[in-house]
């Protein structure tokens, strides 16, 4: 159990398109997932906390209006980075936290390696 | 000012023998503190956590750590490495001013020789 996915695994784009990233909870219901950013050889960032059915609450220093943070539903969550360009280039993590849950035990997607040419 | 501290960037240990990976967090109030394994180009896989209750704490794998209070240490340990428990490893705290966050170390790659 506690199994989350993210789509796609690996994406390469041109500077100033857009590029949407999933992540599903595919066998529990997540209330809280968050977004982190792994630079090499780097800890992991938490850039966002998005909470099913409200606005995500972003960590100090991530511009919102570049990250666009999608919580539609209790098992999906989308990472929107708009107008990407070559400094964007990073690998994405998202983790969920299951509905209920009584301390912070987070499960981790297998990440999202953006590349930005 | 909370924090987690993997003093080591890398550990190099042979295989079959034990493997010690540091971690010392600061950190207000009684800490819940978790030990996640990343592979190359994978997320991060949760190995184990200490809440509350016995100081030793067993998770996957064969490995286990141990929670000491007064050092304020959370060490994780296997008394035999294999060499494909080569990864880099992770210590987290939960924040106690947001119980939603989790604070990170730097990570420490282990390097298990054959």
């Amino acid at each position: 159990g506690a199994v989350v996915s993210q789509h796609p695994s690996r994406v390469i784009c041109k500077s100033g398109t857009s590029v949407k990233i999933e992540c599903r909870s595919l066998d529990f219901q997540a209330t809280t997932m968050f977004w982190y950013r792994q630079f090499p050889k780097k800890s992991l960032m938490l850039m966002a906390t998005s909470n099913e059915g409200s606005k995500a609450t972003y960590e100090q220093g991530v511009e919102k209006d570049k990250f666009l943070i999608n919580h539609a539903s209790l098992t999906l969550s989308t990472l929107t980075v708009t107008s990407a360009h070559p400094e964007d280039s990073s690998f994405y993590i998202c983790s969920a936290r299951a509905h209920g849950s009584s301390y912070n035990e987070q499960f981790f997607g297998p990440g999202t390696r953006l590349t930005v040419l | 000012a909370q924090s987690v501290a993997q003093p080591e960037d890398q550990v190099n240990v042979a295989e079959g023998n034990p493997l010690t990976v540091k971690c010392t967090y600061s950190v207000s109030g009684n800490p819940y503190l978790f030990w996640y394994v990343q592979y190359p180009n994978r997320g991060l896989q949760f190995l184990l956590k200490y809440i509350t209750g016995d100081n030793l704490v067993k998770g996957s794998y064969g490995f286990e750590a141990e929670f000491n209070k007064s050092q304020t240490s959370f060490h994780l340990k296997k008394p035999s490495a294999l060499v494909s428990d080569s990864a880099l490893y992770f210590c987290a705290v939960r924040s106690f001013y947001n119980t939603d966050k989790l604070i990170f170390g730097t990570g420490t790659r282990l390097q298990v020789f054959p």
